[in-house]
């Protein structure tokens, strides 16, 4: 059982334009959402979260949308830079805070 | 402030041996996560120790793996008679404290291969 899914296993954008990678979810107990990077050989780290209170959140070149109806979030990386290729992964606590991950995309 | 540390760094084990992983929290940290990613796949949800406890463990298959977290030292992912099926990365992550639980820090991850 997905709880969390990211459907696009890879994407390529040009440097300086935007890149949006996307998420669903089927848990509509799910109120906290991150993404993560991750970087070959290395884990994972954490780049932004948003709260299912809010529908928006900004931090520098990185925004989080959040659809609470869809069931559905976004990253958005505006401008995009070379040093921006790597795995990203949205990903919600569940019980304990265990974090449930989608399957990642590559950018 | 040293991250959170994991060794080996890549394990090598032949089926039926043993393979024991070592997580090493983030200083102050007293809650630990591991994880694991099979390839091509989202990290999964293993167990969650406290110091000498262990608090949720509904990830963990039921036989041959095990995990603690002593008083002392590091978080210890000990899995037995290894098979082919458990090469993979596993990974653990430290949290500070119940109200900062969603913010874990990852390890680099150990990457086991059984032979």
């Amino acid at each position: 059982d997905q709880q969390v899914k990211q459907n696009s296993p890879s994407l390529s954008v040009q440097e300086g334009r935007i890149s949006i990678l996307n998420c669903d979810y089927t848990n509509s107990m799910f109120d906290y959402f991150l993404w993560y990077k991750k970087y070959p050989a290395e884990g994972p780290t954490f780049l932004i979260s948003i709260s299912s209170i809010k529908d928006k959140n900004e931090d520098g070149r990185f925004t989080v949308f959040l659809n609470k109806s869809a069931k559905h979030l976004s990253l958005h990386i505006v401008p995009s830079q070379p040093g921006d290729s790597a795995v990203y992964f949205c990903a919600a606590p569940g019980g304990n805070e265990k974090l449930t991950f989608g399957t990642g995309t590559r950018l | 402030n040293a991250g959170v540390m994991q060794n080996p760094r890549h394990l090598v084990r032949r089926r039926g041996q043993e393979a024991r992983l070592r997580c090493s929290p983030m200083k102050g940290h007293s809650h630990v996560y591991w994880y694991r990613q099979l390839p091509e796949e989202g990290l999964k949800f293993m167990v969650y120790l406290q110091k000498e406890n262990i608090i949720d463990e509904s990830g963990m298959p039921k036989e041959r793996f095990s995990a603690e977290f002593p008083k002392e030292g590091p978080s210890i992912l000990r899995i037995q008679q290894v098979v082919r099926g458990d090469s993979a990365a596993y990974f653990c992550a430290s949290s500070a404290g119940l109200a900062t639980l969603h913010e874990q820090y990852f390890g680099p991850g150990t990457r086991l291969t059984v032979t």
